[in-house]
Order: structure tokens, then sequence, then C-alpha cells
């Protein structure tokens, strides 16, 4: 299986930060990483999808990068409806996998 | 507008079988390219993806979970079917089902379907 190791697990945060959190993918994926956000007692929502495509309605402040087998998920000037869990995942290969998740938490 | 909605047990005894419904609208499993797949996350845990089943009948399952899933669908009645057999504790979790067009994977999920295996 691809394993998608996430990075880190849990950050705290300050509103109007910039934050990065890091999947890196134990073999190739192309561009088949999509990242979701989850608030407590929520379902995910998809916030970006192929590595790097803002999905509908999600602000602009959200963007997804790739380097090589690094996919990374930034949030630029962090507001506080940001705060939740943020998960990656690889759908390049069955089984699609997750990465172990972020905690995002306020300072 | 699509939209999904899972529906089970709530609660079940070890050994026995888990059986979760999806029912969805604002989409066909009859489609081509459309899909519909199974993810759990645990209390505090992360999401594990369970499977897929695609509109022409193809079904992936995660192997981790060896041959106790099912999933299986009823395109007429818009809705799709997980079975796991022989649960344990360690099914405890959050059920979700989510749409899976080829070119939108898990782009809406359903809210979620608590199941506890507890004797």
């Amino acid at each position: 299986d691809i394993q998608m190791t996430q990075s880190p697990s849990s950050m705290s945060v300050s509103l109007g930060d910039t934050v990065t959190i890091t999947c890196r993918a134990s073999q190739d994926v192309g561009i088949y990483v999509n990242w979701f956000q989850q608030k407590p007692g929520k379902s995910p929502r998809r916030m970006i999808y192929r590595a790097t495509n803002l999905a509908d309605g999600v602000p602009s402040r959200f963007s997804g990068n790739r380097s090589g087998s690094d996919y990374s998920l930034t949030i630029s000037s962090l507001e506080s409806e940001d705060v939740a869990d943020y998960h990656c995942l690889q759908y390049d290969e069955y089984p699609w996998t997750f990465g172990g998740g972020t905690k995002l938490e306020l300072k | 507008q699509v939209t999904l909605k899972e529906s089970g047990p709530g609660i079940l005894q070890p050994s026995h079988t888990l059986s979760l419904t999806c029912s969805f609208s604002g989409f066909s499993l009859s489609t081509y390219g459309m899909a519909v797949s199974w993810i759990r996350q645990p209390s505090g845990k992360g999401l594990e993806w369970l499977a897929s089943i695609w509109w022409n009948g193809n079904t992936y399952n995660n192997p981790s979970l060896k041959s106790r899933l099912t999933v299986s669908k009823d395109t007429s009645n818009n809705q799709a079917f997980l079975k796991v057999t022989s649960v344990d504790t360690a099914d405890t979790a959050t059920y979700y089902c989510a749409h899976t067009p080829l070119t939108r994977v898990l782009d809406a999920w359903g809210q979620g379907a608590s199941v506890t295996v507890s004797s």
C-alpha cells in the first residue's frame, strides 16, 4: 500500500498565520492527491483536488502544491473558521490511503 | 445538488454482520464514470478508505479488511450498500459514503453513520 506520511500531526496556530501541512507519498502518485478539511462532528469537505486545484467554494487563501512526492496544503492568513483537522488522500492506486491527519489548534 | 445519507444499525454485537445503506440523490450510479465510496473514522482517529463501487459494477475493497467487505448497489433506487462480516470492537467508527465521480473524487460526503460494536 502507498503510505501518505502527513506532518505535523498537530499545530498550534494564531489568526493571520500562514500554515503549511505536508504529505509525503511513499511512491509516485502523480497529481492524484486531495486535501480535506474536517470540523468537529462534521463530515470531511474537499478543499483541494488533483494536488493543486481549489475545489468549488473554497476561499482563495487555501492552496495546494506538489514538489516531487511531497504535497502541501497552505492556508494564508488563517481565519478562525479554518481551525479544523486536515487530511490528505492519494487516489492514484488502490487501496486509496489517507494521511494521519493534522489538527490545527489556536494558541 | 448531490446529497448522500448513510443509515445503519447504530449498535451491533461482535461477530455479527454490519449492513449499511447509502441513499443518494443528484446523480445516478448508472452514469459512466460514477462511483460511491465508503470511508470510516474511529472516534478521534484518521480516515480509512474501505471500498468503492463503480457505475459498471466494478468494486475495489481495502485488503486490510481481508474478505470481510462486500459493496453493492441498487441503481434503480439510488442506493449503495456496505456489508462488513464478523465485526469486532475495532470496527466501531463513523461510516461515511461519498460521491466519487472519476473527475471529482470524494467531492461530496454523507453526514456519517455511527456504528458501535459492543456486547
